[in-house]
């Protein structure tokens, strides 16, 4: 069965340094998304990507985030200079609008630990 | 602006009791998609059902069954038979549907559910 994969599964990183947390979507999904969940609290929306642009984004995407689709099947989320508030578990999904049961499928999420 | 609230924080049953997690929300669209997530410990969101709001049938799919009522804007999850394999949280969330965005899902906290021997 066809999955979101998620790369690092967990990587910890000093605060001020730059992440890059990669996913590949389902191939023939067409709307990429990231969102995060920080340790305990509920999933957030933080970014809707389509036909190589964000279409929306959160109050939490601020400049300190990025997502481009480089190379048409990585989607990649970089967080430029990482803070203590930014360690959470980040889940790429992606979605196919034909599907007939609507389902957003999400990756295994990459877990941010910040120091 | 959309809300999803999941009032109950933590259940606690034993083995096969019925358990029902409860979401009530709130969204000023009128088409709109409801959808419940399963975390297991191992941390991964299971998709378990989408629902859109014109479609009030109830559903049921093995030990799971979903009670959508828009007139009390509720749409409640019933386990059957609870097995411990059911042990994890619990996510109701909801979509509206923005052009673009129809799967930017707001998530309620989640329900914490723990079935024990």
């Amino acid at each position: 069965e066809p999955e979101v994969t998620q790369t690092p599964s967990h990587q910890v990183t000093q605060m001020g340094q730059e992440v890059i947390l990669r996913c590949v979507p389902i191939s023939n999904h067409l709307y990429f998304y990231w969102y995060r969940q920080i340790l305990g609290q509920k999933v957030e929306f933080l970014v809707s990507f389509y036909n190589n642009e964000i279409s929306e984004k959160s109050e939490i995407f601020d400049d300190q985030f990025s997502v481009e689709r480089p190379d048409g099947s990585n989607f990649t989320l970089k967080i430029r200079s990482t803070k203590l508030e930014d360690s959470a578990m980040y889940f790429c999904a992606s979605i196919n609008p034909a599907s007939n049961t609507g389902e957003l499928f999400f990756g295994e999420g990459s877990r941010l630990t910040v120091l | 602006a959309q809300k999803v609230t999941q009032a109950q924080t933590e259940i606690s049953v034993v083995e096969k009791e019925d358990v029902t997690l409860d979401c009530v929300y709130e969204t000023r669209d009128t088409t709109y998609y409801l959808f419940w997530y399963k975390q297991p410990p191992s941390g991964e969101l299971v998709f378990l059902i989408r629902r859109n709001s014109f479609d009030e049938q109830n559903e049921i799919s093995g030990r799971y069954s979903w009670n959508f009522q828009k007139s009390t804007s509720s749409f409640n999850f019933t386990i059957t038979a609870s097995q411990v394999v059911d042990s994890a949280v619990y996510f109701c969330a909801l979509s509206e549907l923005n052009t673009g965005t129809a799967s930017k899902l707001t998530f309620g906290t989640g329900t914490r559910l723990q079935v024990t021997l």
